[in-house]
């Protein structure tokens, strides 16, 4: 059964802390991304990788953190330098070019900052 | 600067009445036009997709409409349900590229 999963579904954390959300695909794509979702602000990139061991900035990475040690696996840090980070978070992955390079993706993870 | 600018931000259309959704853009390097449609808690999952070579695509109730020349297109829902209720965000891509940019999203209802 293939797709995207994101753990957890929901993450509480405190001020000051950082956090891990994890997001995990079987597809064998090769390109994987972050996503913000805020209210009437759509879908914000945050980080995306084409490829393991290496990644690039999105439009709102500052506070952010990433690695890719795998093909399948992609987490994203969000640390205390981020200072809103409450929101809904979304991990997707999709083939590299292609006609169509849908990009799938995960249930996502509500982070609330207490 | 928002890439893609989607509207309205939110609609409410009758049981088997039309939705429309309009989006523009101004960057012609963009190649490839998806809607992505998402329910409440969930992750967005691709509705229909067109590209600038053709100005219609039609899946079942669902039509994409582009205007190359005025740099907008539109995702019209005929007939529709209450199941159609979610948000729909329209999306753009450069050519060669595998980023996507998308619009602020349309939170769509449809009353029975």
């Amino acid at each position: 059964d293939g797709g995207i999963t994101q753990s957890p579904k929901y993450l509480f954390r405190k001020e000051g802390q950082n956090v891990t959300l994890s997001c995990e695909q079987n597809l064998n794509h090769d390109a994987m991304y972050w996503y913000r979702q805020d209210p009437g602000q759509g879908l914000r990139l945050i980080y995306y990788s084409q490829i393991v061991n290496d990644f690039q900035k999105g439009d709102i990475a500052e506070g952010y953190s990433v690695s890719r040690e795998k093909k399948e696996s992609f987490p994203l840090t969000v640390t205390s330098a981020q200072k809103n980070p409450t929101a809904f978070y979304l991990c997707a992955s999709s083939i590299l070019g292609g006609a169509g390079n849908e990009q799938f993706f995960g249930p996502g993870t509500r982070l609330t900052v207490l | 600067q928002q890439q893609v600018k989607q509207s309205p931000q939110s609609l409410i259309v009758q049981k088997g009445g039309i939705s429309i959704i309009n989006c523009a853009y101004e960057n012609t390097a963009f190649d490839y036009f998806p809607w992505y449609q998402q329910f409440p808690g969930k992750g967005p999952a691709l509705l229909i997709a067109i590209r600038p070579d053709v100005s219609e695509k039609k899946e079942g109730r669902f039509t994409i409409s582009f205007n190359k020349s005025a740099k907008q297109f539109s995702l019209h829902i005929m007939d529709s349900q209450p199941g159609d209720s979610a948000t729909y965000f329209c999306a753009a891509r450069v050519g060669g590229a595998n980023n996507l940019f998308f619009g602020t999203g349309t939170r769509l209802t449809v009353i029975p």
